[in-house]
C-alpha cells in the first residue's frame, strides 16, 4: 500500500540551510507535493514537482526528487525564523484527480 | 477570491449530538475533500468527492455522511457525535491536472 515516511523533527539556525526529507513507497506516484503549516492554520501548498523531473526550484526552495530511491527533500536556503512550521510531504498517483497521500509532517524550528 | 472557507472556525459538542461542517471553494474546482488531522496522526481523508454528484470514502469514513450540494459546496455530517471525533476537520478543493489541493483554514470540533 502507500506510505509516505519523514522524520518528525528539525531545528535549525536562521541564515542556515534546511533540509527536509521524505520518502514514498509507490512508485506509481506521478505528483509529489510540498504542504506548509502554520500553528492554527490550514495547509498551504508551497510547491510540487512531476516525477519524470529531478529537481525544481521556487526562489528559496529546491525540490530533490530520487526516483529510483523514492526519496523526496525540500531545501529552503537561508531559513527564517518565519519558516518555522509543520511540513507535510504528500503523493498523488495520477493527473486529473486523484486523492493524496501524506506524511505525519517534519516539525521545522528556526532559531534566531 | 476567498479560495476554500470552511465554517464554524470552532465547535464544542456533547456526546450523541449531530453538527454539520460546512465548505465552499470559489476556484470552479470539480474535486473537493474532508480530512481530519490528529496530532501524531497526520491528515487522514474521511470523504471526497470526484466531481458533482459523486462522493466515496476515504480511509477513516465511520461515523461520518458527506453532501456535495453543487459544484462549490460539500458538507460534512456528524450524526451522533462521539469524543474519538474530536479533531481539526480540513476541507480542501482541486481541479487542476497537477492535482494540488488547496485547503481551508479548519474547524476545531471538541465532543466532550
Amino acid at each position: 500500500g502507500e506510505d509516505v515516511e519523514q522524520s518528525l523533527f528539525l531545528s535549525v539556525r536562521e541564515g542556515d540551510s534546511s533540509v527536509i526529507n521524505c520518502t514514498y513507497t509507490d512508485s506509481s506516484s506521478t505528483y509529489l507535493y510540498w504542504y506548509k503549516q502554520e500553528p492554527g492554520a490550514g495547509l498551504q501548498l508551497l510547491t510540487y514537482i512531476f516525477s519524470n523531473m529531478d529537481m525544481k526550484q521556487d526562489q528559496r526552495l529546491t525540490v530533490l526528487l530520487n526516483k529510483k530511491d523514492k526519496h523526496l527533500s525540500l531545501r529552503i536556503a537561508d531559513t527564517q525564523t518565519g519558516d518555522s512550521a509543520i511540513y507535510f510531504c504528500a503523493e498523488s498517483m495520477f493527473s486529473g484527480y486523484s486523492t493524496l497521500t501524506f506524511g505525519k509532517g517534519t516539525m521545522l524550528l528556526v532559531s534566531p | 477570491n476567498a479560495g476554500v472557507t470552511q465554517t464554524p472556525k470552532f465547535q464544542v459538542l456533547k456526546t450523541g449530538q449531530s453538527m454539520t461542517l460546512q465548505c465552499a471553494q470559489d476556484m470552479n474546482h470539480n474535486s473537493m475533500y474532508w480530512y481530519r488531522q490528529d496530532p501524531g496522526m497526520g491528515l487522514r481523508l474521511i470523504y471526497y468527492s470526484a466531481s458533482e454528484g459523486t462522493t466515496d470514502k476515504g480511509e477513516v469514513p465511520n461515523g461520518y455522511n458527506v453532501s456535495r450540494l453543487n459544484k462549490r459546496e460539500f458538507s460534512l455530517r456528524l450524526e451522533s457525535a462521539a469524543p474519538s471525533q474530536t479533531s481539526v476537520y480540513f476541507c480542501a478543493s482541486s481541479g487542476l491536472a497537477a492535482n494540488e489541493q488547496y485547503f481551508g483554514p479548519g474547524t476545531r470540533l471538541t465532543v466532550t
